[in-house]
């Protein structure tokens, strides 16, 4: 595709379900960001993938939270078990590792409310 | 933990002032770039810096860096009520491939008419 897609675009859930949500990067983009935003804040990272190389998982807040990334493509980010706290904006990046290019570009995010 | 801290927090201003936003981070970098992002969702990459340039322009936007005091700035000249937006700088701290990203708290600008 053109950018990155996230998907959905909000996700209204239950105190106590899990959720998944997907994030399709730029094709050919080797690394992929995971960030998260409460209102008004600053961009709390969360996960980061890059080629074949074990995530770097140190952003994640509890172990409620997991990523994957099939086939250096598509990644999902599952958050089981939300909280109220978890309602944020999950924001995807992807970008092209080669040369020293670290310009990330955005998908448009999932807003997720807990209720 | 936030890399970059920027100042001011929000920033108000008419239509063609220009407008001065500050970066500071912590640790070594590689790289450190700047975002805007509308109404809290996706980030648009603005400009990026390296660590061994000093100042860097395109279009109305001029970044400089300074390594030593471990700061950047962004000005943007005779803004336009389309500026309006939250601003954030990144910096990445690994040579020769891409790394975390890690950003600040950001700026939130307000130009007005």
């Amino acid at each position: 595709g053109a950018g990155v897609s996230q998907s959905p675009s909000n996700k209204v859930t239950e105190k106590g379900k899990d959720v998944e949500l997907r994030c399709d990067p730029i094709s050919g983009h080797t690394a992929l960001y995971w960030y998260r935003q409460s209102l008004g804040q600053g961009l709390e990272f969360l996960i980061y993938f890059q080629g074949n190389s074990a995530p770097d998982k140190s952003g994640l807040p509890s172990d409620r939270f997991s990523a994957e990334r099939t086939g250096g493509s598509v990644s999902t980010l599952t958050i089981q078990r939300t909280q109220q706290e978890d309602s944020a904006v999950y924001l995807c990046a992807s970008s092209l590792a080669s040369g020293g290019h670290t310009e990330a570009f955005f998908g448009q995010g999932t807003r997720l409310t807990v209720v | 933990s936030q890399q970059g801290e920027e100042d001011p927090q929000a920033l108000s201003i008419q239509e063609g002032e220009n407008a001065t936003m500050n970066c500071s981070y912590k640790t070594s970098i590689n790289n450190l770039q700047w975002y805007r992002q509308n109404s809290g969702r996706g980030l648009v990459h603005l400009i990026l810096i390296r660590s061994n340039e000093r100042e860097k322009h395109s279009g109305r936007l001029r970044v400089t860096l300074d390594t030593s005091k471990k700061s950047s700035s962004l000005l943007i000249t005779a803004s336009r009520a389309a500026d309006t937006a939250s601003y954030f700088c990144a910096t990445d701290n690994k040579p020769g491939t891409a790394s975390k990203l890690t950003f600040g708290t950001g700026t939130r600008l307000q130009v007005t008419l």
